[in-house]
């Protein structure tokens, strides 16, 4: 099947600096890209969706210049948590699907602001 | 999207058949149904879908109620490797593959 690549899975970071967050489909294209942020226990929250050329959507409540989300190609998408802070800390999970097909995850990253 | 009910926590004995029921009562025509399972510190693991009809896989099978308006994922021989969350989600399939997740149930398989 399809496979979704996010790279780093864990990144321990000093409070203030910035952190990039990688999301590749490894066979196929994925003109849409969403970025999802889970908290310990709890289900995944939509952060926002990624499109191919194009400024990403952001959910309600969701930084936009907090977190930058760039999608260059139809194969990579990055988020990067600017000056991050403790609070920051989670678990940042990415998905891609084709047109008309299920989505598919990353691994996953746990980001530790210290 | 309609919204699905699950309950919170289940435990299966491994070796035995893993049920686990999902209420959709609002799914709309164009819905299908969707499982999902995401072991602890990973990311969601796509099981099955369907739309009106059971289905089978090499993981699983969906039984999916005539009105539609429930529907039950079969684990046949469950593993303790099946211990995880599994969140059932009703979805149109259309370009933009957004997905609401509920809470998920939490199955812990037991020696």
């Amino acid at each position: 099947g399809a496979v979704v690549s996010q790279h780093p899975s864990r990144v321990i970071c000093k409070s203030g600096t910035s952190v990039k967050i990688e999301c590749r489909s490894l066979d196929f294209q994925a003109t849409t890209m969403f970025w999802y942020r889970q908290f310990p226990k709890k289900s995944l929250m939509l952060m926002a969706t990624s499109n191919e050329g194009s400024k990403a959507t952001y959910e309600q409540g969701v930084e936009k210049d907090k977190f930058l989300i760039n999608h260059a190609s139809l194969t990579l998408s990055t988020l990067t948590v600017t000056s991050a802070h403790p609070e920051d800390s989670s678990f940042y999970i990415c998905s891609a699907s084709r047109t008309g097909d299920r989505a598919f995850f990353g691994q996953g990253t746990r980001l530790t602001v210290v | 999207d309609a919204k699905t009910t699950q309950p919170t926590s289940m435990d299966c004995a491994e070796g035995r058949a893993a049920n686990l029921p999902c209420n959709h009562s609002t799914i709309s025509g164009n819905e299908y149904v969707y499982w999902y399972r995401q072991i602890h510190s990973q990311g969601p693991q796509y099981i099955i879908h369907g739309l009106k009809n059971n289905e089978t896989n090499e993981m699983a099978s969906l039984i999916i109620t005539e009105d539609r308006k429930s529907s039950t994922l079969i684990l046949p021989h469950a593993t303790l490797r099946d211990t995880a969350v599994y969140y059932c989600i009703v979805r149109v399939v259309d370009s933009n593959y957004q997905l609401i997740w509920g809470a998920g149930t939490k199955l812990i398989i037991k020696p």
